[in-house]
């Protein structure tokens, strides 16, 4: 079985510092890890995915996320927040034994970011 | 290329009505994955059709229902609403992958309330 821990369901962060939000996973196969955000009244988008190739794993507007096994780890990072960046963030996983493409998310963390 | 588009973006309907909803996965994708997402449960994986067969199934009654066209269309129905019912219904679609690495694009969703 495979599940996601999202470590605070709330993060703020003032204009211009770093953003870190937490991701934890657990996976008895080798594991596909992505993350979306989502804003207000939309979809999700893709920001990033690890599919075992690079560890550090660079995304979309600036965001990045490093893969660290030892951890069952994949934190999204990103050095300069932007008032763009305020929205909802979702952490999830996929099996390499996945018969299709069910993805198991977090709980989701919403990053707020101030003037 | 367009998105994944869902209809209708909103719907109010009350306990113990049925509900279809439509998604029309991206040009070319062949899977159409739908998840249901609600402030209390979060994100949750519903089911998956891939070439008009379910693949993948979570874990909700079989009140949810689904099915896939011949060109990807895939609709799901929820039968004998519940209160409960009351979420964001959204629909990915992907290329055609199993194993779980491919990239799942997803819709804006259907607001869907039960009164």
């Amino acid at each position: 079985a495979q599940s996601v821990t999202q470590l605070g369901s709330h993060v703020s962060v003032s204009e211009g510092a770093l953003v870190l939000l937490r991701c934890n996973y657990s996976s008895s196969v080798p594991p596909y890890l992505f993350w979306y955000v989502q804003y207000p009244n939309q979809g999700l988008q893709l920001l990033l995915k690890y599919t075992s190739a690079a560890t550090l794993v660079k995304g979309i507007n600036g965001f990045e996320a490093e893969f660290k096994k030892s951890e069952t780890s994949f934190h999204l990072t990103k050095p300069s927040a932007h008032m763009s960046d305020a929205a909802e963030y979702f952490c999830a996983v996929s099996g390499a034994n996945n018969a299709g493409n069910m993805l198991t998310f977090g709980g989701g963390t919403r990053l707020m970011v101030k003037p | 290329k367009a998105g994944v588009t869902q209809t209708p973006r909103y719907l109010i309907k009350t306990r113990g009505q049925q509900v279809t909803l439509s998604c029309s996965p991206i040009s070319g994708h062949r899977s159409v994955s739908w998840y249901q997402q609600t402030p209390g449960q979060g994100l949750q994986f519903l089911f998956e059709y891939f070439s008009e067969t379910q693949r993948n199934k979570g874990n909700f009654p079989g009140r949810f229902s689904g099915r896939q066209f011949s060109n990807s269309r895939s609709e799901m129905n929820v039968s004998t609403l519940e209160l409960g019912d009351s979420a964001l219904y959204l629909c990915a679609s992907s290329l055609a992958a199993i194993g779980g690495t491919d990239t799942q694009y997803f819709g804006p969703g259907t607001r869907l309330t039960v009164l």
